[in-house]
């Protein structure tokens, strides 16, 4: 089955700076990668996804980069807020109506103000 | 905005006991899915419903665990018989076909 790593565990930024948290993922039919934040007492909530047929996305100040070859996927945060602090899971699936999501072990984001 | 709803927000259990927890996922949603995540862990797929039916199950899926949708707007997740590792948060998620799949705030279940 899927088996998705996430690194660093922990990444403290200064505000204002960016932040990256790569993922790797191993089934090459995966083609869906989702990535959640996870506020202390909460779910899980989306934050920006990318399917296998787009390299980049990006959406105001939070970007994600898949390389399919090398099996790979980034987040990028730039000009973080303190807001930013938070748990942030990657995730992989296969698109075909039953999304099971194979999460990664999760990134534990401070943003140092 | 539409939110899945989930109660109770903790459960505590003596081992044995069973437990139901219950979950009130978008109402046109038409997959339904629950995940646990213990203590510092990563988020785990237990089992996906669709259709009134089982989609898919994980191997942590055994025969102590049950779903079931006994109406138009709840999903539940029985477990029959607690284990203290059976402790964990657990997260039920929804989504339309091929689309976000929005999680809910979870149950915390203390097995002791």
């Amino acid at each position: 089955g899927e088996n998705v790593e996430q690194h660093p565990s922990t990444l403290s930024v200064q505000e204002g700076d960016s932040a990256v948290i790569k993922c790797t993922y191993s089934d090459s039919a995966s083609n869906y990668f989702p990535w959640y934040k996870q506020e202390l007492g909460k779910g899980p909530q989306l934050i920006i996804d990318i399917r296998s047929n787009v390299g980049e996305k990006k959406d105001q100040r939070i970007a994600v980069t898949l390389n399919k070859t090398a099996k790979h996927f980034s987040l990028h945060i730039t000009e973080t807020q303190p807001e930013d602090s938070a748990v942030y899971f990657c995730a992989a699936s296969i698109r075909r109506g039953n999304e099971k999501l194979t999460f990664g072990t999760g990134t534990r984001l401070t943003i140092i103000p | 905005e539409p939110e899945v709803t989930q109660t109770p927000s903790h459960q505590v259990t003596q081992m044995g006991q069973e437990v139901i927890l219950r979950c009130v996922p978008i109402s046109n949603h038409l997959y339904f899915y629950w995940y646990r995540q213990i203590l510092g862990q990563k988020v785990e797929f237990l089992v996906s419903f669709y259709n009134n039916e089982i989609s898919e199950k994980s191997e942590i899926f055994d025969d102590q665990f049950s779903v079931e949708r006994p109406d138009g707007s709840n999903f539940t997740l029985k477990i029959r018989s607690t284990k203290l590792e059976d402790s964990a948060m657990y997260f039920c998620a929804s989504d339309r076909v091929m689309d976000e799949q929005f999680f809910g705030p979870g149950t915390r279940l203390t097995v002791l």
